[in-house]
C-alpha cells in the first residue's frame, strides 16, 4: 500500500514571507497523481494544487508551487507571499488507477500565519 | 454549480446508539466517496461508489458500518452500534468520473460519548 508522510506537524510563517511544507510518499507505481489540499477550520477540503507523475514540470498555481522530485519520491509545497487566509491544515495526498483513484492522505501540517 | 451537500453538520450520540449521515453529490457526478477523518489525522477512505455500485469498501468496518447509494445519486452512511472510536469527521466527496478531481462536502462531525 502507498504511504504518504508529512514530517512537519506544525509550521509557522510571517505574513508576506515564504514557507515550504514537506511531503514524501512510497509507491512502486509509475502512473499516479499528487495533490495538496487545504482544510480550514470550516473542515471543507479545498484543492490547492495537483501534479501528474508523468509531467516533469513542477505545477504552479498563483502563489503556490510544488517541487516534485520523482526519484526521491518527494513532493513539497511552497507558499509565497503568505497571507493570513493561508492559515489551515495542509494535506498531501496520492491517488492512482490501481487504488480506484481514492485519495490516500498524509497526517497533515498545521500552518500558522503571523502578522 | 451547487457543491456537495452533507447533513447533519454535527451529531452527538451515546455509544451503542445508531446514527446516519446523508450526502448529496454534485449533479452528474458518477463517483462518490466517504472518508473518515479522526482528529489529528488525514482522511481515510471508507467506501467508494461508482453510480450505485460499490468499487471499494475494503476499509469499511462492515460489522457496524453500512452505506448505500440509491439510484446512483444521494448516499447514506450508517453506524450501528456506535463506538467511542467512531468519533470523527465524516467527509463525502464526488467526482464526475473516477479519474477526475474530487469535490468535498463540509463534513459531519460525530461525537460518541
Amino acid at each position: 500500500a502507498q504511504t504518504v508522510t508529512q514530517s512537519q506537524p506544525e509550521m509557522s510563517v510571517q505574513e508576506a514571507e515564504t514557507v515550504t511544507l514537506s511531503c514524501t510518499y512510497d509507491t512502486s507505481e509509475s502512473d499516479y497523481y499528487l495533490f495538496w489540499y487545504k482544510q480550514p477550520p470550516s473542515r471543507q477540503m479545498i484543492l490547492v494544487i495537483r501534479q501528474e507523475a508523468y509531467k516533469q514540470q513542477n505545477a504552479t498555481e498563483n502563489r503556490f508551487s510544488v517541487n516534485f522530485q520523482k526519484a526521491a519520491k518527494s513532493f513539497s509545497l511552497k507558499i509565497s507571499d503568505s497571507q493570513l487566509g493561508d492559515a489551515a491544515m495542509y494535506f498531501c495526498a496520492y491517488r492512482s488507477p490501481n487504488s480506484g483513484y481514492a485519495l490516500n492522505f498524509g497526517k497533515g501540517t498545521s500552518l500558522l500565519v503571523t502578522p | 454549480e451547487a457543491g456537495v451537500a452533507q447533513s447533519p453538520r454535527y451529531k452527538i450520540i451515546e455509544k451503542r446508539q445508531s446514527v446516519a449521515f446523508w450526502c448529496n453529490p454534485i449533479s452528474g457526478h458518477a463517483t462518490l466517496y466517504w472518508y473518515q477523518q479522526i482528529l489529528g489525522q488525514g482522511p481515510k477512505l471508507l467506501i467508494q461508489f461508482q453510480n450505485n455500485g460499490v468499487v471499494d469498501d475494503s476499509q469499511l468496518p462492515k460489522d457496524r458500518f453500512s452505506a448505500e447509494r440509491l439510484k446512483g445519486v444521494d448516499s447514506t452512511l450508517k453506524i450501528q452500534p456506535a463506538k467511542l472510536e467512531d468519533s470523527a469527521v465524516y467527509l463525502c466527496a464526488s467526482s464526475q468520473w473516477t479519474e477526475w478531481e474530487q469535490y468535498f462536502g463540509p463534513g459531519t462531525r460525530l461525537t460518541v460519548t
